[in-house]
């Protein structure tokens, strides 16, 4: 159990075009989900937390209006790369945790994450 | 939040056990220990938890200084699957929705 989707894999996308990426629980409810950027050969680093029908919380340096996060739902969450830059190319990974079978998870799961490429 | 402490590097040979080490000298009586790993080109995955005692799942064993002060993490038999980044980290609660915070983690090599 615990798999966490994200749609999709890839996506190669010209300067200055929006891209949206797709974060699905597939068999719990997602109450909190979070949304990290991996660049190459580094860490894992959080962008934001978003908490289902609430606003998301950004991290400190994470511009809010050009990384979209919406949360409407207990199974999905969207990040939408605005206005999209060479230096936006990233690995973008979400993962996720809440409820199934009315036990609470300790611990996250993650999804298998989104390689986005600017040109 | 309390910082750990892992070596950037290790290597191991296929089905020997393999001890991978976190410090964190400056855990609180409160922060749980949390391992996860990265496959390449993956997102990251649970492996063990623990706060005080020792723990074992089917993935690993958890072993933790009586001081709380480091820890290891243990696979009993490595296998080529194993290799990965992994990373320990503190948590001040045992709730999911208690963020992350990844270090640089352990580059682990699996040697056939």
């Amino acid at each position: 159990g615990a798999v966490v989707s994200q749609h999709p894999s890839r996506v190669i996308c010209k300067s200055g075009t929006s891209v949206k990426i797709e974060c699905r629980s597939l068999d719990f409810q997602a109450t909190t989900m979070f949304w990290y950027r991996q660049f190459p050969k580094k860490s894992l680093m959080l962008m934001a937390t978003s908490n289902e029908g609430s606003k998301a919380t950004y991290e400190q340096g994470v511009e809010k209006d050009k990384f979209l996060i919406n949360h409407a739902s207990l199974t999905l969450s969207t990040l939408t790369v605005t206005s999209a830059h060479p230096e936006d190319s990233s690995f973008y990974i979400c993962s996720a945790t809440g409820l199934a079978g009315g036990r609470s998870y300790n611990e996250q799961f993650f999804g298998p994450g989104t390689r986005l490429t600017v040109l | 939040d309390a910082k750990t402490t892992q070596p950037n590097s290790m290597e191991s040979n296929e089905e020997e056990p393999v001890h991978l080490p976190c410090n964190h000298s400056t855990i609180s009586g409160t922060d749980y220990i949390h391992w996860y790993r990265q496959l390449p080109s993956q997102g990251p995955e649970y492996v063990i938890h623990g706060l005080t005692s020792n723990v074992n799942n089917r993935m690993a064993s958890l072993a933790i200084a009586e001081d709380r002060k480091s820890s290891t993490l243990i696979l009993h038999r490595a296998t080529l699957r194993d290799a990965a980044v992994y990373y320990c980290i503190l948590r001040p609660s045992n709730f999911g929705n208690e963020k992350l915070t990844f270090g640089t983690g352990t580059r682990l090599t699996i040697i056939p």
